[in-house]
């Protein structure tokens, strides 16, 4: 079963505009990520936030977490064609063999 | 790139066949994981190898085995195939169970 719930499951945007995706989970978590994959191919991780921190910068990514609410967000800022992709939160429970646990993810298209 | 390879690329296999998919861990990692990913979904765990020992199993049915070399690259055996196993298989490796996992490029399996 999964873990993390996102929202949407997808997002059509113009290049420069931001985009901002959602993802609830259910249990206790160590730290969660964000994972990006391009058409059906591996995924590629793009962030990490501990279960102590509340917002991680990297780039054009802004991450936040909130525990209390279960949820976290990624902000991509000014988005460009190359951004097109999907995009997956990931919990990891660590009394669970360090599994990853995804959510369904979120389709991103950006268009030039 | 992740230094992760996996073959073959794609399969096509009849239903009630047996398969066996491969992959080679990043240079210094210990840890290999397999996901299936059906379309339009996000990756299921289906079992973790660290040291050549199943270190976690999600619920996948005994059909779906592993095993870890001591080079700890990996195989994934699926007997008795039903249509159901047709998806995008990942494997992804990991120092330890370190939060953070590098993807394959993944093999496509068609069950017919």
């Amino acid at each position: 079963s999964q873990q993390g719930e996102e929202d949407p499951q997808a997002l059509s945007i113009q290049e420069g505009e931001n985009a901002t995706m959602n993802c609830s989970y259910k249990t206790s978590i160590n730290n969660l990520q964000w994972y990006r994959q391009n058409s059906g191919r591996g995924l590629v991780h793009l962030i990490l936030i501990r279960s102590n921190e509340r917002e991680k910068h990297s780039g054009r990514l802004r991450v936040t977490l909130d525990t209390s609410k279960k949820s976290s967000s990624l902000l991509i800022t000014a988005s460009r064609a190359a951004d097109t992709a999907s995009y997956f939160c990931a919990t990891m429970i660590y009394n669970q063999g360090g599994k990853l646990i995804f959510g369904q993810g979120t389709e991103l298209s950006v268009k030039p | 790139e992740t230094g992760v390879t996996q073959s073959p690329t794609h399969l096509i296999k009849t239903r009630g066949q047996q398969v066996t998919l491969r992959c080679s861990s990043q240079s210094g990692h210990n840890t290999v994981s397999w996901y299936q990913q059906a379309l339009g979904q996000g990756p299921q765990f289906i079992f973790q190898y660290y040291r050549e020992e199943e270190n976690g199993r999600g619920n996948f049915p005994p059909r779906f085995s592993g095993l870890q070399f001591p080079n700890y690259s990996s195989e994934l055996n699926v007997n008795a195939l039903e249509l159901d196993d047709s998806a995008l298989y990942l494997c992804a490796s990991s120092l330890g169970t370190g939060p953070i996992q590098y993807f394959g490029p993944g093999t496509r399996l068609l069950v017919l």
